[in-house]
């Protein structure tokens, strides 16, 4: 059974730096990667995915993979207040397979 | 945007009572899934659907849950006699190939 393990924090950043989050999977076959956010009581956003080893970026998001490690990371630059919620990181198991989702990490940061 | 849509938005009903959650997917995608998010708890994967049938369905989704698209725009999950742990939130998803989007969620409450 695939797990996805992450810290549930809270992770506290001071506004303006880089929040780093990360995630390790159990399963060394998966191929892809999510990240998530959820506001509290809304539903998860998709804000970034990865497929390949190394890093990706996407405006403020970059997330990096590493899959010798069994690890991806999320880095948040110039952290905003309003990147305040839960970040979940995520393992499909392909095709149409459901994902499999970590606890989330709890981020805050502070003005 | 094309958005993932569900209703209702809250559903509040009596243990043993029927509930059925309806979802309208983004309308180009082909894999429509479902999950779950007890409060304070990690989102879970229930169901994934492909070309009208069940793809693949997680320990959860025992024989009180089924899922339907009866029409060409809506796929709905049914959960025929509700117990107290079904209270929850309800998502859907849709994805195209790998990157599945959210519905806003449903809200059930089992009294």
């Amino acid at each position: 059974q695939k797990e996805v393990e992450q810290n549930s924090g809270p992770l506290s950043v001071p506004e303006g730096a880089i929040a780093s989050l990360n995630c390790t999977y159990s399963d060394r076959g998966s191929q892809s990667f999510f990240w998530y956010r959820q506001y509290s009581g809304k539903s998860p956003e998709l804000i970034m995915f990865i497929y390949s080893n190394g890093d990706k970026e996407d405006g403020r998001f970059t997330a990096q993979l590493n899959k010798a490690s069994q690890y991806v990371s999320l880095l948040i630059r110039d952290s905003q207040p309003s990147d305040s919620a839960t970040y979940l990181c995520a393992v499909p198991g392909g095709g149409a397979d459901g994902l499999t989702f970590g606890k989330g990490t709890h981020l805050i940061i502070q003005p | 945007e094309p958005e993932v849509t569900q209703t209702p938005s809250h559903q509040v009903t009596q243990m043993g009572q029927e509930v059925i959650l309806r979802c309208v997917p983004i309308s180009n995608h082909l894999y429509f899934y479902w999950y779950r998010q007890i409060l304070g708890q990690k989102v879970e994967f229930l169901v994934s659907f492909y070309n009208n049938e069940i793809s693949e369905k997680s320990e959860i989704f025992d024989d009180q849950f089924s899922v339907e698209r009866p029409d060409g725009s809506n796929f709905t999950l049914k959960i025929r006699s509700t117990k107290l742990e079904d209270s929850a939130m309800y998502f859907c998803a849709s994805s195209e190939v790998d990157e599945q989007y959210f519905g806003p969620g449903t809200r059930l409450t089992v009294t």
